[in-house]
């Protein structure tokens, strides 16, 4: 079946520090991979995509890059701000029409000035 | 515009009364979802518009009830709910059901069973 696995949180980060959220999938046939995130309060905003193998998904000096050989999808960022401190999903689509989206458990991260 | 709006933002309503939630978009998205979620946890697909049909279902109970009026508009009524039933509901768009799309994700609703 279709699965995701996020790292566990909260990860806790002083401002400026290098963030690597680790994420990690399970699918048959070529899902497409999103992440996103969900201030306190707020919605879902998607952050960034891949569709292919490869693929570098990339917005607001977060990225990452669908690796299909390690069937990972890990979200980078060099340099967190405090105003970064939300929850993160890591998610798939699996490829045909379901409409399904599959989430992660979602990792907290917490960033202190 | 990437906006899906919903109302209304919080709601509180006693076990035996009936309410409905809105979520509207103007994108021409032709896919619309409704997702429970609980405090911590990721979003629990509910149900899935496609082309104003329902798609699918994932065996929610029947006190919730789903309706897609027109291409820009997905009502989710509620009747006779618990307190289990508590929690923030989203609704989402994207332009079809295929793989590739993203889903666009409205604020939600707060919605508290008292």
């Amino acid at each position: 079946g279709n699965s995701v696995t996020q790292m566990e949180g909260p990860v806790t980060l002083s401002e400026e520090a290098f963030l690597t959220i680790n994420c990690t999938y399970t699918a048959t046939g070529y899902p497409s991979l999103f992440w996103y995130v969900q201030y306190p309060g707020e919605g879902l905003q998607l952050l960034l995509k891949a569709t292919k193998a490869d693929d570098k998904g990339s917005n607001k000096g977060f990225e990452a890059t669908y690796r299909k050989e390690t069937t990972s999808f890990h979200l980078e960022k060099g340099s967190v701000q405090v105003s970064d401190s939300a929850v993160y999903f890591c998610a798939l689509r699996p490829s045909g029409n379901t409409g399904k989206l599959i989430f992660g458990q979602g990792t907290t991260l917490q960033v202190k000035p | 515009d990437t906006e899906v709006t919903q109302t209304p933002k919080h709601l509180v309503m006693g076990m035996t009364n009936k309410k409905s939630l809105k979520c509207e978009q103007h994108m021409g998205h032709r896919a619309m979802y409704w997702y429970k979620q609980k405090a911590k946890k990721p979003p629990e697909l509910m149900f899935v518009y496609s082309y104003e049909k329902l798609s699918i279902n994932e065996s929610v109970p029947s006190r919730f009830s789903p309706e897609c009026p027109n291409s820009s508009l997905l009502n989710l009524h509620l009747h006779a709910l618990q307190p289990e039933d508590s929690a923030l509901y989203l609704c989402a768009s994207s332009p079809g059901l295929a793989g590739g799309y993203e889903q666009y994700f409205g604020p939600g609703t707060r919605l508290t069973v008292t």
